[in-house]
């Protein structure tokens, strides 16, 4: 079955850096896009990052462009997040989620979750 | 970016009550609209893609509907598994955006 399993979380200050990883297993992880999404403490879902197959595209929302940076290493079925510029309202569990397609195109959805991992970000 | 507006935010029903629930596009998205459930402490679940499919397992109970900008999700019948938060996220084109959830609590 599908599991995908994320670590690299916990504490961090303001303005430092944090990589997350997903461990992905199950299925054949290099012919599926993957995603980031987050969840800030009492609050609803918000889409972070996705990434196709190859890594050769990658997408984000407007509140983590040009500070996280999604990868992926096909050869080691693991998904990155490197979130740098880390500000408090970054604070959130972190999912890793497959996507139902190799590529990112229309139509895109989120099949299966990672149970997540707590990221915070204070002083 | 494309909005996503549910409504309403939270709502009370009893089993066996319909239940529906709006989402709303602040721009055309064609039927490129998902539905997801998380219950309190889990992980989300994908229930209905391209606005009308039913996820494999989902029970029929559920349903969606819509094209364009406005969509919704009905429970035909409420069960006390099915309270929850449901969500909805448009897949037109990124950034995919999520609405803000709609919370089923029990009446």
């Amino acid at each position: 079955q599908v599991q995908l399993v994320e670590s690299g979380g916990g504490v961090v200050q303001p303005g430092r850096s944090l990589r997350l990883s997903c461990a992905a297993s199950g299925f054949t992880f290099s012919t599926y896009a993957m995603h980031w999404v987050r969840q800030a403490p009492g609050k609803g879902l918000e889409w972070v990052a996705i990434i196709s197959y190859d890594g050769s595209d990658g997408y984000y929302a407007d509140s983590v462009k040009g500070r996280f940076t999604i990868s992926r290493d096909n050869s080691k079925n693991t998904l990155y997040l490197q979130m740098n510029s880390l500000r408090a309202e970054d604070t959130a569990v972190y999912y890793c989620a497959k996507a139902n397609r190799i590529t990112v195109t229309k139509g895109i959805h989120i099949e299966y979750w990672g149970q997540g991992i707590l990221v915070t970000v204070s002083s | 970016d494309i909005q996503m507006t549910q409504s309403p935010s939270s709502l009370s029903a009893s089993v066996g009550d319909r239940v529906t629930i709006t989402c709303r596009a602040s721009q055309t998205i064609d039927t490129f609209l998902n539905w997801y459930q998380q219950k309190p402490g889990k992980v989300p679940k994908l229930l209905i893609y391209v606005a009308s499919t039913l996820q494999s397992g989902v029970p029929s109970r559920f349903s969606g509907s819509g094209s364009g900008t406005d969509f919704t999700l009905t429970i035909s019948s409420l069960q006390p598994e099915d309270f929850a938060t449901y969500y909805c996220q448009q897949s037109f084109n990124t950034p995919l955006t999520f609405g803000g959830g709609t919370k089923v609590e029990i009446k």
